[in-house]
């Protein structure tokens, strides 16, 4: 049973336009919510986080949304630039489990120039 | 500063032989993993540590063995490989609390 689901393998986006990444979840336990990138040979590289007591957290280009009803949240990149294709992934975690991660499947995120 | 280092990069083994992956971290970080990360599908979580001397069993540790015998290190064993085992493995590590996990750049392994 996937806790965490990211039901999009692919995207590809236009230079300059807005990029979205969706992820969903089921445990309605999870507190802490992250965003990581990942390119070829490489491994994850933190890019940002979001507690549940919060519906949005910005860091320059990137926002995090979170919708705690629907237990979603949304990666927007504004604007997208050729350095941000990579795989992108969503991970969950909850204090009573130590915050250990639970990941989604990634979204490979294509910016076409 | 190298942050979490992994050796070796690649490695290709022979069906039911052995190896040892070694992650080293020098953030003075309490929480280290093992993940492996297959095609099509998020990291899944091997083993975990909470500190030197501990060591726990993660979403799919059976083949695997670990140690920590040092606060900067973790080790993941193969004992017997087996091809189901070709993967790559990242190891991370963490400080306390509710904090960003820090990965090395994976190693990539095949079994024949």
């Amino acid at each position: 049973d996937q806790q965490v689901k990211q039901n999009s393998p692919s995207l590809s986006v236009q230079e300059g336009r807005i990029s979205i990444l969706n992820c969903d979840y089921t445990n309605s336990m999870f507190d802490y919510f992250l965003w990581y990138k990942k390119y070829p040979a490489e491994g994850p590289t933190f890019l940002i986080s979001i507690s549940s007591i919060k519906d949005k957290n910005e860091d320059g280009r990137f926002t995090v949304f979170l919708n705690k009803s629907a237990k979603h949240l949304s990666l927007h990149i504004v604007p997208s630039q050729p350095g941000d294709s990579a795989v992108y992934f969503c991970a969950a975690s909850e204090a009573y489990s130590n915050y250990q991660l639970i990941w989604g499947a990634g979204t490979k995120l294509i910016i076409k120039p | 500063n190298a942050g979490v280092t992994q050796t070796p990069k690649f490695r290709v083994l022979k069906t039911g032989q052995s190896m040892t992956l070694l992650c080293a971290q020098d953030m003075n970080h309490e929480y280290m993993y093992w993940y492996r990360q297959d095609p099509g599908m998020g990291l899944r979580l091997i083993h975990y540590s909470v500190g030197e001397g501990t060591t726990a069993k993660g979403e799919v540790p059976d083949g695997y063995n670990v140690s920590r015998l040092k606060k900067q290190n973790f080790l993941l064993g193969l004992e017997s490989a087996a091809p189901s085992q070709t993967s790559v493995y990242f190891c991370a590590s963490r400080s306390r609390g509710p904090d960003t996990q820090y990965f090395g750049p994976g190693t990539r392994l095949t079994v024949l």
